[in-house]
């Protein structure tokens, strides 16, 4: 049972360059979401799924897009870096929503 | 509106002593509330978690928290710090509506 596993953990890129940040989970969650962390911000949710094509946005969607076709996957998506999206990414998982999150280990981006 | 609170930044404590970290809640109703620990470069871990029933809780590694009504609050408490529990601690909470919140964290550092 690996839990939430994210791909890749660091990344790097150039802006206007667009990427996937790839998070999947074994536990047959329903519900998944991404995070951005950022110094002194705490955590600030980028968009939400309550289950396979089901997605909504959270409190800072802009400049990034996602999808859900399987339970288990829930990618996100820069569609054009821009160095206020360097931070690190989380992708977390529960069984509901408002219950307790599994949390991936996170992505590490970088946009110059 | 609803929030959650961590007023301290930043704590220092010297190996073997107690901690308490400060979390204050504003919902209407009880809320679910959670403790998360994020050790350095890594994803955020649950400590525990109160739904309901008994105010006090324990959790994994050690920790409690207690729930006060009459204060809005859910501070975490451990009788004696190890080195290794220097991390950020996060708070948060879910109302009726299942909308999670997050604290901004605390972080915790450990004097040998």
């Amino acid at each position: 049972n690996a839990g939430v596993t994210q791909t890749p953990k660091f990344q790097v890129l150039k802006t206007g360059q667009s990427m996937t940040l790839q998070c999947a989970q074994d536990m047959n969650h329903e519900y998944m979401s991404w995070y951005r962390q950022d110094p002194g911000m705490g955590l600030r949710l980028i968009h939400y799924s309550v289950g396979a094509g089901i997605t909504d946005q959270g409190e800072v969607p802009n400049g990034y897009n996602v999808s859900r076709s399987t339970t288990e996957d829930f990618p996100l998506r820069l569609l054009s870096a821009a160095p206020s999206q360097t931070s690190v990414y989380f992708c977390a998982s529960s069984t509901q929503t408002g219950v307790e999150q599994y949390f991936g280990p996170g992505t590490r981006l970088t946009v110059t | 509106a609803q929030s959650v609170t961590q007023p301290d930044i930043h704590i220092t404590v010297s190996e073997g002593a107690s901690l308490e970290l400060r979390c204050n809640y504003s919902y209407g109703a009880t809320p679910y509330l959670f403790w998360y620990v994020q050790s350095p470069g890594q994803g955020l871990q649950l400590l525990l978690k109160y739904f309901s029933g008994d105010t006090l809780v324990q959790g994994i590694k050690g920790f409690e928290a207690e729930f006060k009504r009459s204060q809005s609050s859910f501070n975490l408490r451990k009788p004696s710090v190890h080195w290794s529990d220097a991390a950020e601690y996060f708070c948060s909470g879910a109302g009726n509506n299942r909308k999670l919140i997050w604290g901004l964290g605390t972080s915790l550092a450990v004097n040998p």
